[in-house]
């Protein structure tokens, strides 16, 4: 049992390239989404999806795409890199939506740690 | 809007000493609240979760966490501090008004044990 599995790990990028962060999980969880860590911000949400087919938009959503054509996979798109986009990305999931699973926590990857220059 | 306050970035303590790091929350409704804890490099790992009724909540690792609903705060806290317990440390809530789809995190305190 892998768990939530990202790759690459590292990533370097041109400004105006394109690229997919992968995530793949392993535990049929419903719920999957992506966040940003950059310094003193936390984590904040980009994307989630609470089902194959199902996507929406979170707190930063601009410069982004996703798409959820299975329940293990939920990759993350960027168009088109911008420096802006520098940062530390996390895949997180968790086994249900709705208010039953309101207290169950979220299963993080170890991040891709992406640097557009 | 449902939020987390984390009003230290850096919390230094010497081993064996009592460790606290603070969270304060603003919500609609009941709270789901949340600790994880960041080592370097990997990504956030559960610590514990607030469960209605329990304000003292006990987690992974020897953490605890106390909820004080007349002061909005969840501070996590450990007896006895080990260097180990160094790391990053995020306190977070459910968004139940959006359907609980989002979880907000505070901007993170990091924790320091000095052997």
């Amino acid at each position: 049992n892998a768990g939530v599995t990202q790759t690459p790990k590292f990533q370097v990028l041109k400004t105006g390239q394109s690229m997919t962060l992968q995530c793949a999980q392993d535990m049929n969880h419903e719920y999957m989404s992506w966040y940003r860590q950059d310094p003193g911000m936390g984590l904040r949400l980009i994307h989630y999806s609470v089902g194959a087919g199902i996507t929406d938009q979170g707190e930063v959503p601009n410069g982004y795409n996703v798409s959820r054509s299975t329940t293990e996979d939920f990759p993350l798109r960027l168009l088109s890199a911008a420096p802006s986009q520098t940062s530390v990305y996390f895949c997180a999931s968790s086994p249900r939506t709705g208010p039953s699973s309101y207290n169950s926590p979220l299963h993080f990857g170890n991040g891709t740690r992406l640097t557009v220059t | 809007a449902q939020s987390v306050a984390q009003p230290e970035d850096q919390v230094n303590v010497a081993e064996g000493n009592p460790l606290t790091v603070k969270c304060t929350y603003s919500v609609s409704g009941n709270p789901y609240l949340f600790w994880y804890v960041q080592y370097p490099n990997r990504g956030l790992q559960f610590l514990l979760k607030y469960i209605t009724g329990d304000n003292l909540v006990k987690g992974s690792y020897g953490f605890e966490a106390e909820f004080n609903k007349s002061q909005t705060s969840f501070h996590l806290k450990k007896p006895s501090a080990l260097v180990s317990d160094s790391a990053l440390y995020f306190c977070a809530v459910r968004d139940v008004t959006t359907g609980g789809f989002k979880t907000i995190f505070g901007a993170g305190t990091r924790l320091f044990v000095k052997a």
